[in-house]
């Protein structure tokens, strides 16, 4: 079984640009998360996806972050202008539906805003 | 609002020897879900071990056990016989029915050989 698949994994822009990352989750998971983890902290999810309807996006930043999960599977994330906090990794999971269910992560796009 | 709390940025354990690293949180849900997760040195996170909250019995996976508290609000692991392997970025995390994933900020294990 194939993994979550993400891409790039490295990126470095500088601040004002923009950027995208790209998700492919598990085959058959309805639920998809994006998650950025500062050096040293833990994951804080940014959005949240069940199928192709946003779940709980209440930690993005609306104003530069922007995400998509077109037919329920892969899934876009953007940031537009970035900014030097957002230099980060960014990971995204899937799970079968929310809750209880294992999430699997993807290898992470390390960000570097300079 | 709902926290995750680990206190312990790093722990070491010597090779063979039993380690516990600490979890609380805080919560005014009834039902909600623990996990532990661990991320190697520049590899993929993954789960070591979930908890139901309405379930008193502790979950086992293996040399993995948790020692759950619920009127603590207290969520341990504990890994015995620890191995090299084990070496890693461990997270605590919890979600609730509302879906709301919510991460620790991590505890660094180091195995000593």
């Amino acid at each position: 079984e194939a993994g979550v698949a993400q891409s790039p994994r490295y990126k470095i822009i500088e601040k004002r640009q923009s950027v995208a990352f790209w998700c492919n989750p598990i085959s058959g998971h309805a639920t998809l998360y994006w998650y950025q983890q500062i050096l040293g902290q833990g994951p804080k999810l940014l959005i949240q996806f069940q199928n192709n309807g946003v779940v709980d996006d209440s930690q993005l930043p609306k104003d530069r972050f922007s995400a998509e999960r077109l037919k329920g599977v892969d899934s876009t994330l953007k940031i537009q202008p970035a900014k030097l906090e957002d230099s980060a990794v960014y990971l995204c999971a899937s799970s079968l539906v929310g809750g209880y269910y294992e999430q699997y992560f993807g290898p992470g796009t390390r960000l570097t805003v300079t | 609002a709902q926290t995750v709390t680990q206190s312990q940025p790093e722990m070491s354990v010597q090779e063979a020897e039993t380690v516990t690293l600490s979890c609380t949180y805080d919560t005014s849900e009834s039902d909600y879900y623990l996990f532990w997760y661990k991320q190697p040195p520049s590899r993929q996170m993954i789960l070591v071990i979930r908890q139901e909250a309405y379930k008193q019995q502790n979950a086992t996976e293996n040399r993995f056990s948790v020692n759950f508290q619920k009127a603590a609000k207290s969520f341990s692991l504990k890994i015995s016989d620890s191995q090299l392997g084990d070496a890693a970025m461990y997270f605590c995390a919890y979600t609730s029915g509302t879906y709301k994933y919510i991460f620790g900020t991590g505890t660094r294990l180091k195995v000593l050989a």
